[in-house]
Formats: structure tokens, C-alpha cells, sequence
């Protein structure tokens, strides 16, 4: 057990809808990570918050977007779903901004439909 | 821009048979690089952090080395429980703090 929680674990929706996925990172760890993983593709960096700041954006779409709450929770709301979008997210924590150790949850399945 | 290469793609050996995963990257500045495992539906478990050419890690039957333009990930005796895919990932000083994955190398290890 990494000590990173994600919720939910499985998420079956349609398309054009929207859906939030929302992580817990380890106790003590400052820095989440968000990476999404589909079968023709590896673990793509989507977007990085700091103690509650974005402090990196990779490949992500406009219709999605992120945030880290004061408790330091993280949430990744995806909107206007495609079938494109269905594969595993993950999270990720580490305690320092730079993540030289980053830990991974258990991910979210999202079929879209 | 970080490049990350895994081979081979797939590898099956047989209890008891040591094998090594290549790992070759390009990365401008190091900052790391890393291992994890992962299994099937499951998140990347954390395995080594390896710093500068010549480090080594061991973990079990697994050992991690590291040159300039590649990384090896020997695995000793392997039994069926080590069957995975595992990951290679570099984080590069011009990168900030997103990791580059390869795209795995899955193992098979029968009885």
C-alpha cells in the first residue's frame, strides 16, 4: 500500500458527460502528480500541484482541468467526454516539489461509453 | 525533449533463469531514474531511484544499475511472484518535476 488513495476505482459514463476523480495523497506529502495511462499509450505526465499551487502541465486537454485543495486532496474533472478519454488514471505524491520518489495509488478506471 | 526506451518489449524465463531489462534514455541533466513495478490494473510500485552513472541498487532478487545513456534492472533467480511490468521513468533538469515513462517491459516468469 502506497498510502495514495483514489476514488472512485471504477467510473462507467457517456459520452459528453463529466466526471471527477479525487485523490489523497500520502500523509505528509505536499506534491501531486496526475498521469493518465491507455492501452496504446504509456503513463502520459498530465498536470502537477504544489502545497495547492500548478506547478506543471504536460499533455493535458482543455477540457480537463485540476486542483489541490488546502487539504492538500486533489481532484481531476474531466468534461465533454470522448471514447478517446476511457483508460486508467493515476495519481501520484512525493514530499518535495521536484518528486525525486513519487508514489503511486491504485488509479481510476474510466470506460466511457 | 526526455526519451525513454524499454527492451525487450516482453521477456518469459523460467524459475531460476536471471535475465537484465534495458533501460536507454536521453535526458538533458539527470536528475533521476527511476524503476517501478506494475501489475495488471494496479498503480506503479516504487522500486529504485538511481542518481549518477555507476550507482546500484539492490532490492531481493533485483538489482538496478545506471550508466550515462542506460539503465539495466538484473533480476537474480526470479520466481513467479516477479512477474510484472516494469516500468523505467526519467525525470531531466529541464523537465521539471513530470517523469517520462517507457512503455514497460513485461515479464513472465513460469514455474
Amino acid at each position: 500500500d502506497s498510502g495514495v488513495t483514489q476514488t472512485p476505482k471504477h467510473l462507467i459514463t457517456a459520452t459528453g458527460q463529466r466526471v471527477t476523480l479525487r485523490c489523497s495523497p500520502r500523509s505528509g506529502d505536499l506534491s501531486v502528480y496526475w498521469y493518465q495511462q491507455s492501452l496504446d499509450q504509456g503513463l502520459q505526465f498530465l498536470i502537477q500541484y504544489y502545497n495547492g499551487e500548478e506547478r506543471a502541465k504536460g499533455n493535458i486537454l482543455e477540457r480537463f482541468s485540476a486542483q489541490q485543495f488546502p487539504d492538500l486532496h486533489s481532484e481531476l474533472n474531466l468534461s465533454s467526454l470522448e471514447l478517446g478519454d476511457s483508460a486508467l488514471y493515476f495519481c501520484a505524491s512525493s514530499l518535495t516539489p521536484r518528486g525525486t520518489e513519487a508514489f503511486f495509488g491504485q488509479g481510476t478506471r474510466l470506460t466511457v461509453v | 525533449e526526455d526519451q525513454v526506451t524499454q527492451s525487450p518489449e516482453a521477456l518469459r524465463l523460467q524459475e531460476g533463469e536471471s535475465s537484465s531489462l534495458n533501460c536507454s534514455y536521453t535526458v538533458s541533466g539527470l536528475r533521476g531514474l527511476f524503476w517501478y513495478r506494475q501489475d495488471p490494473g494496479k498503480g506503479p510500485e516504487f522500486l529504485f531511484t538511481l542518481y549518477s552513472a555507476g550507482e546500484e541498487k539492490e532490492k531481493e532478487r533485483l538489482k538496478a544499475t545506471l550508466t550515462k545513456k542506460e539503465s539495466f534492472l538484473h533480476i537474480t533467480a526470479p520466481k513467479p511472484e516477479d512477474s510484472a511490468t516494469y516500468l523505467c521513468a526519467v525525470g531531466g533538469e529541464t523537465s521539471g518535476s513530470r517523469l517520462t515513462f517507457g512503455e514497460g517491459t513485461q515479464l513472465t516468469v513460469n514455474p
